[in-house]
């Protein structure tokens, strides 16, 4: 079956330091969607990619999705301590019906 | 609106018994997911569905049951608790599968 692999595991940063997450899938998607869980909470939405070479912005944080349709990634320039959580991403297989998630990135932020 | 509403929140079952997991949604989305998440990991899905009278397995489907009678209900049954059940569970939806998931607040399980 289909198989999301997220890097890395853990990320501990300072501060204002930058950010970057990567998700890699085995078979080419439709469309990726990233997801925020803070500490106790459930994943929100943040954006969804559809193009193949997309690139999307939301303030500090940069989304990209692959030539290919296979892997995508986030970056949050200057980390702030608001930006504390597991981030995900869930990718679909043309008319799979459902998303498969990768195991998240956990950021902690030092101040 | 209410979203995605999730009961109970959390819940402490023996082993053996057995209990439904509630999950209701007021945005009259067609699509609606259980998964769980085990501490520290990712979401596995459990069972989905596609619109009313439709329900298919995810990847962790053993020890649990679920039916879709109306749009809005897609509850989740445990038959009989074990303890590799225990996790949080979450309900979600959306319009379509290519669409954004809401997620409900979720269930704490733990089973003793």
């Amino acid at each position: 079956g289909q198989q999301v692999m997220q890097i890395p595991q853990y990320q501990h940063v300072q501060e204002g330091e930058d950010f970057t997450t990567y998700c890699n899938s085995s078979t080419t998607l439709s469309n990726i969607q990233w997801y925020k869980q803070r500490p106790g909470g459930h994943p929100v939405f943040l954006i969804q990619l559809v193009k193949s070479g997309e690139v999307k912005k939301q303030k500090r944080l940069t989304f990209q999705f692959g030539e290919a349709k296979k892997n995508s990634s986030l970056h949050i320039t200057a980390t702030q301590t608001t930006d504390v959580g597991t981030y995900f991403c869930a990718g679909e297989n043309t008319n799979a019906g459902k998303s498969t998630f990768g195991d998240g990135t956990t950021l902690t932020v030092k101040p | 609106n209410a979203g995605v509403t999730q009961t109970p929140k959390f819940r402490i079952l023996k082993i053996g018994q057995s209990m439904t997991l509630q999950c209701t949604q007021d945005m009259n989305h067609n699509y609606m997911y259980w998964y769980r998440q085990d501490p520290g990991m990712g979401l596995k899905l459990i069972y989905y569905s596609v619109g009313a009278g439709i329900t298919d397995k995810g990847e962790v489907p053993n020890g649990y049951n679920v039916s879709r009678s109306t749009t809005e209900d897609f509850p989740l049954r445990l038959e009989l608790a074990a303890p590799s059940q225990t996790s949080v569970y979450f309900c979600a939806s959306s319009p379509l599968s290519n669409q954004p998931q809401h997620f409900g607040d979720g269930t704490r399980l733990s089973i003793l």
